[in-house]
């Protein structure tokens, strides 16, 4: 099955710098990647997502590039604002299997 | 569209005791995703359903947890002679398909096994 790693495992971050977490993947055959973000007590929400047919999508702040030959995905946030301060999950999915990684605790001091 | 309910969103058990979660899917969504999350850690998979049938169960411990997600109803994850070590956040989701989607999450079941 998949088996997903994600870097660092914490970040902390001055407000307005930016942030990158990285993700490998093992299963060749995926061929989606959402990334979610959870605050604390909540349930993790979908914040951006890419295929494997392209190798970058921009929402906003947040961007994400995906290199499939190296098997591996990454989360950017630009001008980072105290409310991005969460836990972030990627996440990479092929046949009927979504497996996530163990998590990013980013915090962004103001 | 009131997204993926779940409830209760807490729950307290003593040890030995029977805990049922329920899940209803958000509209439209006909399958349907658990996790459990312990606490400062990540979703561990648990089980995927579709309308009366399990198509993975491989992350689901073999005694004590079983899931179902009737025709009729929400999706329920019971766990039978609940032990400490069950103490977690369970996650459910719901996508329109198979994982290929992004999954909607609910607000999570925090069970307690005192």
């Amino acid at each position: 099955g998949e088996n997903v790693e994600q870097h660092p495992s914490t970040l902390s971050v001055q407000e307005g710098d930016s942030a990158v977490i990285k993700c490998t993947y093992s299963d060749s055959a995926s061929n989606y990647f959402p990334w979610y973000k959870q605050e604390l007590g909540k349930g993790p929400q979908l914040i951006i997502d890419i295929r494997s047919n392209v190798g970058e999508k921009k929402d906003q702040r947040i961007a994400v590039t995906l290199n499939k030959t190296a098997k591996h995905f990454s989360l950017h946030i630009t001008e980072t604002q105290p409310e991005d301060s969460a836990v972030y999950f990627c996440a990479a999915s092929g046949n009927n299997d979504m497996r996530f990684g163990a998590g990013t605790r980013l915090t962004v001091k103001p | 569209n009131a997204g993926v309910m779940q409830n209760p969103r807490h729950l307290v058990r003593r040890r030995g005791q029977e805990a049922r979660l329920r899940c209803s899917p958000m509209k439209g969504h006909s399958h349907v995703y658990w996790y459990r999350q312990l606490p400062e850690e990540g979703l561990k998979f648990m089980v995927y359903l579709q309308k009366e049938n399990i198509i993975d169960e491989s992350g689901m411990p073999k005694e004590r947890f079983s899931a179902e997600f009737p025709k009729e109803g929400p999706s329920i994850l019971r766990i039978q002679q609940v032990v400490r070590g069950d103490s977690a956040a369970y996650f459910c989701a719901s996508s329109p398909s198979f994982s290929n989607y992004g999954y909607t999450f609910g607000s999570g079941t925090r069970l307690t096994v005192v």
